[in-house]
């Protein structure tokens, strides 16, 4: 049973840079695609982008210019940096695991959550 | 790409069955069988329930069912129960993933 556990910092300033981890216990980053997605406070859920078991990624058309997903196998952790934060960017954000290996989406296992808040 | 379209809230009694529907494009929905539901409850992570369009991991009740016509996805939950209290979204891909907006199913 795999689970996630995903850190990092919980405030940050507008402009500042967004940086989170999510570590793998009990799989393999390399099979499944590993995801980042996100929850504004009482809003719906966005997908930001993906790594997949080949470390290739693929983003979100919308926060493409200011994401980067990548990983550290040795570590078995993978992780998102969010560029040029503003307010907009509150929210929970989500680490998550495909349930199909090497198949993208159907996020079926996920990590705790984060929230992150943007203020100055 | 759009958001896919849900209705805000849903409701049901115990026993009863509900459909909640989502309604996207050809460019998504409708041309690909990669649509996925999702429960949430408050303070929680979503639960994966149906992929596929209409296929349920190991562990996620038979009362869930999902279906497809057209460019308008819909998951179908029979014989309520409290539990099944919580905001659904989907998911189907559009050259990227894209969720819809939610729908919160309320029990009478």
């Amino acid at each position: 049973q795999v689970q996630l556990q995903q850190w990092g910092a919980g405030l940050l300033k507008p402009s500042e840079t967004l940086s989170l981890t999510c570590e793998v216990y009990g799989g393999s980053l390399s099979d499944y695609y590993w995801s980042w997605i996100r929850q504004p406070p009482g809003k719906g859920l966005e997908w930001i982008g993906e790594i997949n078991h080949s470390a290739t990624t693929n983003y979100n058309p919308t926060l493409k210019s200011r994401v980067t997903i990548s990983r550290d196998t040795s570590k078995n952790q993978f992780s998102l940096k969010l560029s040029s934060m503003t307010a907009a960017d509150t929210a929970v954000y989500y680490c998550a695991r495909g349930l199909i290996v090497a198949r993208p989406g159907t996020f079926h296992s996920w990590g705790q959550g984060t929230l992150v808040t943007v203020s100055s | 790409q759009s958001a896919l379209t849900q209705p805000a809230s849903v409701s049901g009694s115990p026993g009863q069955s509900i459909t909640i529907s989502c309604t996207g494009t050809s460019g998504d929905v409708g041309i690909y069988n990669l649509v996925s539901w999702y429960q949430q409850h408050p303070g929680k992570a979503p639960k994966l329930m149906i992929y596929e369009g209409n296929k349920r991991p190991s562990g996620v009740s038979n009362r869930f069912s999902g279906s497809k016509s057209g460019n308008t996805a819909s998951l179908t939950i029979s014989g309520l129960q409290a539990e099944d209290e919580a905001d659904y979204y989907c998911c189907s891909y559009a050259g990227s993933w894209v969720f819809g907006g939610g729908t919160k199913l309320t029990l009478l």
